[in-house]
């Protein structure tokens, strides 16, 4: 069956690290894993995608460990503005389609 | 550069009226697709399309219609809405089927009474 499972919350404080991993079992062999962000009433924003190892941009990383059974989207040094729902969105095969899957989110809390 | 434009923003129906909601990108991405979030349920896709005059189902697509006449719009159309309509609608476009990385409209707003 497929499924992705993420942490429903995360609390922090600003300047720490945040880690917050995605669990999914049995993805497509040769598809993305991809994270987006969300803040309240507004559309979902791209952060950050992945195929395995581990990827860097302005904003995140992401690792993604050898089975790919799992990602851990990586934000360092958050702020206040970082609060928002993170989602993971992965790809699984059903057939002969390819079918995406979107986690329930998880809503990042930093603090003062 | 506008981006994926919803309207309208906020809407609120009767039982058993029908209207349609708008969407529009302006990157010339083939593929596009529309969303229902729903509390403690995530994203839903209700269809896609992967260019104009292409269009299929995604996870929940009774009660909807779509159409894809031309790259640029692909409207939703509900028929006969029902309160188990009520919810918050996105409009999403991409180069491919969410890659590189997919552009979401601002969301509407739908409340069935």
């Amino acid at each position: 069956l497929a499924k992705t499972t993420q942490p429903i919350s995360m609390d922090s404080y600003e300047g720490q690290e945040v880690n917050i991993t995605c669990s999914h079992n049995n993805i497509a062999t040769n598809d993305y894993i991809t994270w987006y962000q969300q803040f309240p009433s507004q559309g979902p924003r791209f952060i950050i995608q992945g195929y395995k190892t581990k990827v860097t941009n302005e904003v995140a990383s992401l690792f993604i460990p050898a089975d790919r059974k799992s990602s851990t989207l990586s934000l360092p040094r958050v702020s206040l503005s970082d609060t928002a729902v993170y989602y993971c969105l992965v790809a699984f095969n059903a057939g002969n389609n390819r079918k995406l899957i979107w986690g329930l989110g998880t809503s990042l809390a930093v603090n003062p | 550069n506008a981006g994926v434009t919803q309207t309208p923003k906020f809407q609120v129906l009767k039982t058993g009226q029908s209207m349609t909601l708008q969407c529009a990108q302006d990157m010339n991405h083939e593929y596009m697709s529309w969303y229902r979030q729903d509390p403690g349920m995530g994203l839903r896709l209700i269809h896609y399309s992967v260019g104009a005059g292409i269009t299929d189902q995604g996870e929940v697509p009774n009660g909807y219609n779509v159409s894809r006449s031309t790259t640029e719009d692909f409207p939703l159309r509900l028929l006969s809405a029902a309160p188990s309509q009520t919810s918050v609608y996105f409009c999403a476009s991409s180069q491919m089927g969410g890659y590189p990385e997919a552009f979401f409209g601002q969301g509407t707003r739908l409340t069935v009474v």
